[in-house]
């Protein structure tokens, strides 16, 4: 079946430092989805990507959806406290169904 | 948030005995879903409603059935309960399309 690789699986960062992730799979999906996880709550959508090159922005955030249609990268810039929690990606393939990555834990060091 | 309430939050029951989780929401929203979280693995699809009494399997339907008989009640029922259903059960709901999943809070399912 179709699957997400997204890396890295964990970060330790320092508040201040920008952040990048990444979500890549061997399938085209046609649209990229990036969710955000605290404890004991639900994902909350971030951004959405409905086109291949799409560049879009929220606030701090910035996500790509790839050229070749498989992949797509979320930066972070000037990360703050609130920014700990799981990042989740997800694919929409033809069939309208979400393929999730398995998350990157964001962590700031003390 | 999205007008999704999963109820209930949390529940402890024993192998064997039937177990029901209930999706409600307030938006409207064609699509329901089930999803169970497991650590590694990120969000699993279980089934799915598309409209009233129209549902359909996902990645990993075994052992679970569903119900939806309003467009706001969306229901998952374990038959007889096992350890590996041990989880973290997410409801979402959409527009159906390329529009996104919005999540309720989930419930979490421990089964001893």
């Amino acid at each position: 079946g179709q699957q997400l690789n997204q890396s890295p699986q964990s970060m330790f960062i320092q508040e201040g430092e920008d952040v990048s992730m990444n979500c890549t799979s061997s399938s085209i999906f046609n649209t990229w989805l990036w969710y955000k996880q605290d404890p004991g709550e639900g994902p909350v959508l971030l951004i959405a990507l409905y086109k291949a090159g799409e560049l879009t922005s929220n606030g701090r955030l910035t996500a790509q959806f790839g050229i070749t249609r498989k992949d797509s990268f979320l930066n972070i810039s000037a990360s703050i406290p609130s920014d700990v929690g799981i990042y989740f990606c997800a694919g929409q393939n033809s069939n309208y169904q979400l393929i999730w990555g398995a998350g990157t834990k964001l962590i700031i060091k003390p | 948030d999205a007008g999704i309430t999963q109820s209930p939050r949390h529940k402890v029951t024993e192998t064997g005995t039937p177990v029901t989780l209930r999706c409600h929401q307030t938006e409207n929203h064609r699509y329901m879903y089930w999803y169970r979280q497991d650590p590694g693995h990120g969000l699993r699809l279980i089934h799915y409603s598309y409209g009233v009494k129209d549902t359909d399997k996902g990645e990993v339907s075994d052992g679970y059935s569903v119900s939806r008989s309003k467009t706001e009640d969306f229901l998952l029922t374990l038959e007889s309960a096992t350890s590996s259903q041990t989880s973290v059960y997410f409801c979402a709901i959409s527009d159906g399309g390329n529009q996104p999943q919005h999540f309720g809070d989930g419930t979490r399912l421990s089964i001893l």
